[in-house]
């Protein structure tokens, strides 16, 4: 079993809908959650990190953590054309330096 | 605006080929990691380090070395480049472990 689960898509949306992305993980000594967006052909880039347990918003974006059940979630809201991209999960045990764990990647597709 | 530069976006070597990638972050990082991304496999770590001349093995440094002889440069070698080894690569720089500046990527294919 892979420490963190991510479900590959594609995912395809319409415009301006909700989108919810979710990944799953098995080490319970994960602290810091992070979620990072990739356009095709260039490097990944960090939406934003959440720490624990708890909501974060920035924006359109919404990051979600449930510990108890091992389960982080991306909201994006009034989804864009400009939001297609593969969104990675990535999670490490501290805020100092740990190693990364990054999960596959979910391929969103928003439709004008 | 932060910047990790990697030298070259395309690459075709030929197997059996001493294979260079040259990455460059302008934000004095102390952490720099190589990663390879394949599709099904997503991210994979190959190396870091975190010092000058230090490195580290991540998950799959076989067929790989690196160099770090200056704090911004942080070069991946493939010793003798495989088929396998055809992958898009990808080089990080980061302060803490929470924030990773990504490069462009260089997508070698090796022949």
């Amino acid at each position: 079993q892979k420490e963190v689960e991510q479900d590959p898509g594609p995912l395809s949306v319409p415009e301006g809908a909700i989108v919810s992305l979710n990944c799953t993980y098995s080490n319970s000594a994960f602290q810091y959650f992070m979620w990072y967006r990739q356009y095709s052909r260039k490097g990944p880039e960090l939406l934003m990190y959440t720490y624990s347990s708890g909501n974060k918003e920035d924006g359109r974006f919404t990051a979600q953590v449930d510990k108890s059940s091992k389960y982080i979630s991306l909201f994006i809201r009034d989804s864009q054309p400009s939001d297609s991209a593969t969104y990675l999960c990535a999670m490490t045990y501290s805020g100092g330096y740990q190693k990364v764990t990054f999960g596959i990647g979910t391929k969103l597709q928003v439709i004008p | 605006d932060v910047k990790v530069t990697q030298s070259s976006r395309y690459l075709v070597k030929r197997t059996g080929e001493k294979v260079f990638l040259e990455c460059v972050q302008d934000m004095d990082h102390e952490n720099m990691f190589w990663y390879r991304q394949d599709p099904g496999l997503g991210l994979r770590l190959i190396y870091f380090s975190y010092d000058v001349k230090m490195k580290e093995k991540g998950d799959i440094p076989e067929g790989y070395s690196v160099s770090r002889e200056k704090k911004e440069r942080f070069s991946l070698i493939l010793e003798s480049a495989s088929t396998n080894q055809t992958s898009m690569y990808l080089c990080a720089s980061s302060l803490v472990s929470t924030e990773a500046f990504f490069g462009q990527g260089t997508r070698l294919t090796v022949v």
